[in-house]
């Protein structure tokens, strides 16, 4: 089984700083690990992807993450937030699985506000 | 390219009643995912196709959610009774199913938010 544990409900920044935002993992395999973006009343956008490359994963929009295998953590970060940047971030896992089930489970999520 | 496409996007039903989703996924893709957020949570899979056959419905409540996808492209999600517990909103996701292993980017459509009353 798998799951993912996002460590802050709500963070806040101010525009122009550094964002980080906390997830680890639990897998039994080798996991895919993702970053998804909601926007109110938007659909789910993904962000970035792991899966099992490079370690550091560049995504869209300034973000990317590190897999650290030690820690289970896939940490997001952004250098300077932009107030565009307010929205929903889910953390979100798939396993390998060789019969083809992979669904994504999801982390609660964390609600990222943009203070200008 | 157009993206997956979802209907109706509102529904408000009263408890005990029917209600059904459409899905259409992204062109080309053979494996289709039904999910369920209530709010304030993260998506719950719910269902998963590969073409017209179920990969995975382990979390369906199956006494009163049903799904289908006859001819492998379009899906529609049934709740029959409702509850007032079903409030949330339904996604659809697509991808490719091509990889096998999971790396498959799933692609998200607006979703459908049911009010049971």
């Amino acid at each position: 089984a798998q799951s993912v544990t996002q460590l802050d409900s709500h963070v806040s920044v101010s525009e122009g700083t550094p964002v980080l935002l906390r997830c680890n993992y639990s897998s039994s395999y080798s996991p895919s690990l993702f970053w998804y973006v909601q926007h109110p009343n938007k659909g789910l956008q993904l962000l970035l992807k792991y899966t099992s490359a490079a370690t550091l994963v560049k995504g869209i929009n300034g973000f990317e993450a590190e897999f650290k295998k030690s820690e289970t953590s896939f940490h997001l970060t952004k250098p300077s937030a932009h107030m565009s940047d307010a929205a929903e971030y889910f953390c979100v896992v798939s396993p390998y699985s060789g019969g083809g089930a992979d669904g994504l489970t999801f982390g609660k999520g964390t609600h990222l506000i943009i203070q200008p | 390219e157009a993206g997956v496409a979802q209907s109706p996007r509102y529904k408000i039903i009263e408890k005990r009643q029917s209600v059904a989703f459409w899905c259409n996924p992204i062109s080309g893709h053979a494996t289709l995912y039904w999910y369920q957020q209530i709010l304030g949570q993260g998506p719950k899979l719910l269902i998963q196709f590969q073409n017209n056959g179920v990969v995975d419905d382990s979390q369906l409540p199956k006494d009163r959610f049903s799904a289908e996808r006859l001819k492998g492209v379009d899906s529609t999600l049934k709740i029959q009774p409702a509850k007032l517990e079903d409030s949330a909103v339904y996604l659809c996701a697509s991808s490719l199913g091509t990889s096998g292993a999971s790396t498959d980017t799933q692609y998200f459509g607006p979703g459908t938010r049911l009010t049971v009353l």
